[in-house]
């Protein structure tokens, strides 16, 4: 199975700084990467999709970049309903696997 | 609106079998290939497995295939899942989640219903 790896595990920031989160892949994906954003008690939220487009109804301030085996998702002005835990996925192979996850908190 | 609702979760004891359901509204059901995701308390996101469209073609993540099956009968827009033998290790929230275009972009997702497997 592809493994994908997320950094950091946690991080705290404050309302109006830019985040940066990574996903790497344990072989090459291609663009075949989608990232989810949980909030607690909520179900996940497709963000991004192929690597870095962004999914109807998501503010621009996300984006997402990479290809081959290292992904980012930034968030370019952190707003207060983006605290959350955000999850990478794999959707190059028929078993999709997901990231560990990386919870952004506040500082 | 698209809304996707389990259940059947509960209490199970180990080695035990349970079926968690997933009734679909506000799309055309069986257009859609379907999934299933869990989520230990406090932990993150596991992939169980997906369904094509009519059910033909089925893919599941190595911990769970052999004792999890998933199967959908499309005259009830209704996605089951069948958990056999189960273990202290399957307890966990468990979504229905939608295929946005067969792509495996997961685009909505049930509440969720959760199993505890515990004696």
């Amino acid at each position: 199975d592809i493994q994908l790896t997320q950094s950091p595990s946690s991080l705290s920031a404050s309302v109006g700084d830019r985040v940066t989160i990574t996903c790497r892949a344990s072989q090459t994906i291609g663009t075949s990467l989608i990232w989810y954003q949980q909030k607690p008690g909520e179900t996940p939220h497709l963000l991004i999709y192929s690597a870095s487009s962004l999914q109807s109804g998501v503010p621009s301030r996300f984006s997402g970049s990479g290809s081959g085996t290292d992904f980012t998702l930034t968030i370019g002005s952190l707003q207060p309903e983006d605290f959350a835990t955000y999850y990478c996925q794999q959707t190059y192979s028929t078993v999709l696997t997901f990231g560990q996850g990386t919870k952004v908190e506040i500082k | 609106q698209v809304q996707l609702v389990e259940s059947g979760g509960g209490v199970v004891r180990p080695g035990r079998s349970l079926r968690l359901s997933c009734v679909a509204s506000g799309f055309t059901f069986n257009s859609y290939a379907m999934h299933w995701v869990r989520q230990a308390p406090g932990k993150g996101l596991e992939w169980v497995g997906v369904v094509s469209y009519d059910g033909g073609t089925k893919y599941y993540a190595d911990s769970v295939k052999g004792r999890l099956t998933i199967s959908r009968d499309n005259s009830k827009n209704t996605l089951y899942l069948h958990m056999t033998s189960l273990r202290g290790e399957d307890t966990s929230i468990y979504y229905c989640a939608r295929d946005k275009d067969g792509s495996y972009y997961l685009d909505y997702w049930g509440q969720g219903t959760l199993v505890t497997v515990s004696s």
